[in-house]
């Protein structure tokens, strides 16, 4: 059964860090990795996805990395801002599936 | 374009009432996904919609949880009696078709608090 884990659980940094978030999962065989943005009282945002044969994807400020051998990807935020505060999830699509196993999330705050 | 639709955002209810919980996916949007997530944790999957089939309900607590997708369009989920674990956010998504190749968009959820 795949699981996913992400830690920080939670993470305070002041305005203009760079900063990384961690995920890592169990089973290495997924289709692709997700990264969502959610927001007090909201639903989830899709901000990256990377395929099973790509390493890395990039959107503005954000930069997702995925080593699949080891069952690891990173999303790397830089020059953070107040309005990145929010939690981020990672999910993943294991080959043959067709769900996302999501992590528990990283509650990331960004303080001016 | 107008996202995925839930009512209601909150509710509190008594134990042992019911409750249900209605979503409306993105126009044309063949698969319709409930999920639960508790508090400080990812969203886990309850069932899954393939038009008015439910191809994946293995994670539905059967014996008090019940869900519908009349005609293909929206759904409804049902709790009847909720009980205090129910306190939680369910939340709706939809996508073209089913995943890995489709994106799937999500609602804003409903709070539910059991009393």
């Amino acid at each position: 059964k795949q699981e996913v884990t992400q830690i920080p659980a939670a993470l305070s940094v002041p305005e203009g860090e760079n900063l990384v978030l961690n995920c890592s999962f169990t089973d290495s065989a997924i289709y692709n990795l997700q990264w969502f943005r959610q927001d007090p009282g909201k639903g989830l945002t899709s901000l990256l996805l990377i395929q099973s044969s790509q390493r890395e994807q990039t959107s503005g400020r954000l930069n997702a990395s995925l080593d699949k051998s080891s069952g690891r990807s990173t999303l790397y935020i830089a020059a953070s801002q107040p309005g990145d505060s929010a939690t981020y999830l990672c999910a993943v699509v294991g080959q043959g599936a067709q769900k996302l196993v999501f992590g528990q999330g990283t509650r990331l705050t960004i303080n001016p | 374009e107008a996202g995925v639709v839930q009512s209601p955002r909150y509710k509190i209810i008594e134990k042992k009432q019911p409750v249900a919980f209605w979503c409306n996916p993105i126009s044309g949007h063949n698969t319709l996904y409930w999920y639960l997530q508790n508090l400080g944790q990812g969203p886990e999957l309850l069932i899954r919609y393939e038009n008015e089939e439910a191809v994946d309900d293995s994670q539905l607590p059967k014996d008090r949880f019940s869900a519908e997708r009349l005609k293909g369009v929206d759904s409804t989920l049902k709790i009847q009696p909720a009980e205090l674990g129910d306190s939680a956010v369910y939340l709706c998504a939809s996508s073209l078709s089913p995943l890995p190749d489709n994106e799937q968009f999500f609602g804003p959820g409903t709070r539910l608090t059991v009393l």
